[in-house]
């Protein structure tokens, strides 16, 4: 079983419509969390990068949220635009922050922006 | 700055061929590591080296051998190839405590 579940698998949004995607884990004991930007044909991008201390990190219009106590976290598009169409992957580090990363990966949720 | 580097990006084989996927990146990163991306799957992670002259099995090793050429450079083999083989491929190189990781664009695995 797979121990970073998001939801939805994918989702269809207007342009200039907000957007949330989920993420639960059961990775343990937890080092970060990482969220990826992965446009079709083209290797993950990371948006954001969220320490066990750290519940709410933005970059831009993507801002993303860490529940620690719950396991969960989440990423929250603002205002969305076309090229935000992609997959959006939720990365969970185990480990000591210092280790090489024991990375667990999300199946991705697929976003299509709509004109 | 090219960033990491990947080739192929595309290839299509008959099983038993064997090839080799490359994987080069200028940024002096110590580590890198080897993907393998399948439909409603999260990345899988094949093999991995954290520094020059090391190499270490992840997740998904069979099948797959690497090698640490230098420290730019990190190849990953098939010997035989197997349909179970066909995925993308990513590689990908890392610094810093938070290991935050950089990946290549990947290359497009068929194995008939």
């Amino acid at each position: 079983k797979n121990q970073v579940e998001q939801s939805p698998q994918s989702l269809i949004i207007l342009e200039g419509k907000n957007c949330t995607l989920q993420c639960n884990y059961t990775v343990s004991p937890f080092s970060n969390l990482r969220w990826y930007k992965q446009d079709t044909g083209r290797g993950p991008v990371s948006l954001t990068i969220m320490t066990f201390s750290e519940n709410t990190k933005s970059n831009g219009r993507y801002t993303a949220t860490l529940d620690a106590d719950t396991k969960q976290s989440s990423l929250h598009i603002t205002a969305s635009q076309l090229s935000d169409s992609a997959s959006y992957i939720c990365v969970v580090s185990a480990g000591k922050a210092d280790s090489w990363g024991k990375l667990q990966f999300g199946a991705g949720t697929q976003v299509v922006v709509t004109p | 700055n090219a960033g990491v580097t990947q080739t192929p990006k595309f290839q299509v084989l008959k099983t038993g061929q064997s090839m080799t996927l490359q994987c080069a990146q200028d940024m002096n990163h110590n580590s890198m590591y080897w993907y393998r991306q399948d439909p409603g799957m999260g990345l899988r992670l094949i093999y991995y080296s954290a520094s020059e002259g090391t190499t270490d099995k992840g997740e998904v090793p069979n099948g797959y051998n690497v090698s640490r050429l230098n420290k730019r450079e990190f190849s990953l083999r098939l010997e035989s190839a197997a349909p179970s083989q066909t995925s993308v491929y990513f590689c990908a190189s890392s610094v810093g405590q938070r290991n935050e990781q950089f990946f290549g664009p990947g290359t497009r695995l068929t194995v008939l």
